[in-house]
């Protein structure tokens, strides 16, 4: 079974709206960090925002917000104010249990933001 | 604070030659990981080094290696490259193994493509 699932392929929002990009997660250990990272075509995989298990509250960085719904399995990121540079793939990722694990990714959200 | 760097940034091979690749973690990161990334696969894990030793291992044949030195700098060793091995290969650091919440940071990728 996928262990994060990332439902769309891509998708379009237009500059200054905001915009959430799904993401699901399988997992039946209690204590796992949730990652998103944003890949531009360069190739460079860069770090956006973490949201830990027991977390209380959603966290937030900037634009970026992480809509954390821990009984639904999903952590979806929210980015607001959409600007050109968005423009890029976006994963999230999951590491479960002990720091020990490695990061499992989803397939990816390709965003195309429109001026 | 420097990033992760790996080199060389492009690589171009012929099938049956090896490639090394390197990857230096952010200064006071003690852990690395290695990633590949095709189209067809997504993002898969190769092995992660701590201390000079492999600590996870990822589904791969015997023909990807790796290694960690003692300032925490990594490579990463493809024998017998074949057409299937062109993809994106991503290192990424982090200070420990000790939660799943710590957060990873990757370098900019070395794109290797294999004729």
């Amino acid at each position: 079974a996928q262990k994060i699932t990332q439902t769309q392929p891509g998708m379009f929002v237009q500059e200054k709206e905001a915009v959430t990009l799904d993401c699901t997660y399988d997992t039946s250990d209690p204590s796992y960090g949730l990652f998103w990272y944003k890949q531009p075509s360069s190739g460079e995989m860069i770090f956006l925002i973490y949201q830990g298990s027991y977390d209380q509250q959603n966290a937030t960085e900037g634009r970026y917000s992480l809509n954390f719904q821990k009984a639904r399995k999903s952590a979806n990121l929210v980015i607001s104010a959409s600007q050109l540079g968005d423009s890029a793939m976006y994963f999230c990722a999951m590491r479960e249990g002990t720091g020990r694990r490695a990061l499992t990714f989803g397939s990816g959200t390709r965003l195309q933001v429109q001026p | 604070k420097a990033g992760v760097t790996q080199t060389p940034r492009y690589l171009i091979k012929t099938r049956g030659q090896q490639v090394t690749l390197s990857c230096s973690p952010i200064s006071g990161h003690r852990s690395v990981s290695w990633y590949q990334q095709t189209p067809g696969q997504g993002l898969q894990f190769l092995f992660e080094y701590f201390s000079e030793t492999q600590r996870n291992k990822g589904n791969f044949p015997g023909r990807f290696s790796g290694r960690q030195f003692s300032n925490s700098r990594s490579e990463m060793n493809v024998s017998t490259l074949e057409l299937g091995d062109s993809a994106l290969y991503l290192c990424a650091s982090r200070r420990g193994l000790g939660q799943a919440q710590e957060t990873q940071y990757f370098g900019p990728g070395t794109r290797l493509l294999v004729l």
